[in-house]
């Protein structure tokens, strides 16, 4: 198994530029999570998935949007990247809802200017 | 509201033992996790503890006691490669239960 992989692992964009992050998972994990990692923020939750078709906001939507439309894949779409946005996203799943071990990506390093 | 405390760093010695502290308070409990992140790499899972007390697994132990909204992670015999971020993060009631609030995490320096 390959785990929890995200695409790209850098990207810089400019200022109302977007793009999307890929994130996807081959355990056949139904609970998927977005989280942005910020110095001295700590991990904090754009958007969670309980299953395919369902989504919902997490600490941090505003500026991301979500979908699942399969049980593998979980793309976060910036829809006009701010430089606030500049940020290490972390892609996370785990086996259903109540699960306790959440597996997490290798991240996404993203710069917007 | 939401708030996890940790401290930001330690130093420790190699082969000795530390204590990384986390204090709580939160809406709901159902959980409180350890994970740890090496620089420029994923969290990982260590422990997890619901009920009172200490959960042991090898060098690692973790802590809870719900009533103060505390608990702690212990590491024993710390080796070199224990250089690393360990965060603290709480699990809640309602919604998705998987929904996790993270501390900003201790950055431990294990020294020769």
């Amino acid at each position: 198994n390959a785990g929890v992989t995200q695409t790209p692992k850098f990207q810089v964009l400019k200022t109302g530029q977007s793009m999307t992050l890929q994130c996807a998972q081959d355990m056949n994990h139904e609970y998927m999570s977005w989280y942005r990692q910020d110095p001295g923020m700590g991990l904090r939750l754009i958007h969670y998935s309980v299953g395919a078709g369902i989504t919902d906001q997490g600490e941090v939507p505003n500026g991301y949007n979500v979908s699942r439309s399969t049980t593998e894949d979980f793309p976060l779409r910036l829809l006009s990247a701010a430089p606030s946005q500049t940020s290490v996203y972390f892609c996370a799943s785990s086996y259903g809802q109540s699960y306790n071990e959440q597996f997490f990506g290798p991240g996404t390093r993203l710069t917007v200017l | 509201g939401q708030n996890i405390d940790q401290p930001t760093e330690m130093t420790a010695t190699e082969g000795a033992i530390v204590q990384i502290n986390c204090t709580y308070q939160t809406s709901g409990f159902n959980g409180l996790f350890w994970y740890q992140q090496h620089a420029g790499e994923a969290p990982t899972f260590l422990s997890y503890n619901v009920l009172d007390g200490l959960e042991e697994k090898g060098r690692f132990s973790s802590f809870l006691s719900r009533s103060k909204g505390y608990s702690y992670l212990l590491l024993k015999e710390l080796q070199m490669k224990d250089s690393a971020s360990y965060l603290c993060a709480v699990r809640g009631y309602g919604g998705a239960t998987n929904k996790l609030i993270f501390g900003t995490g201790t950055l431990l320096a294990v020294q020769p």
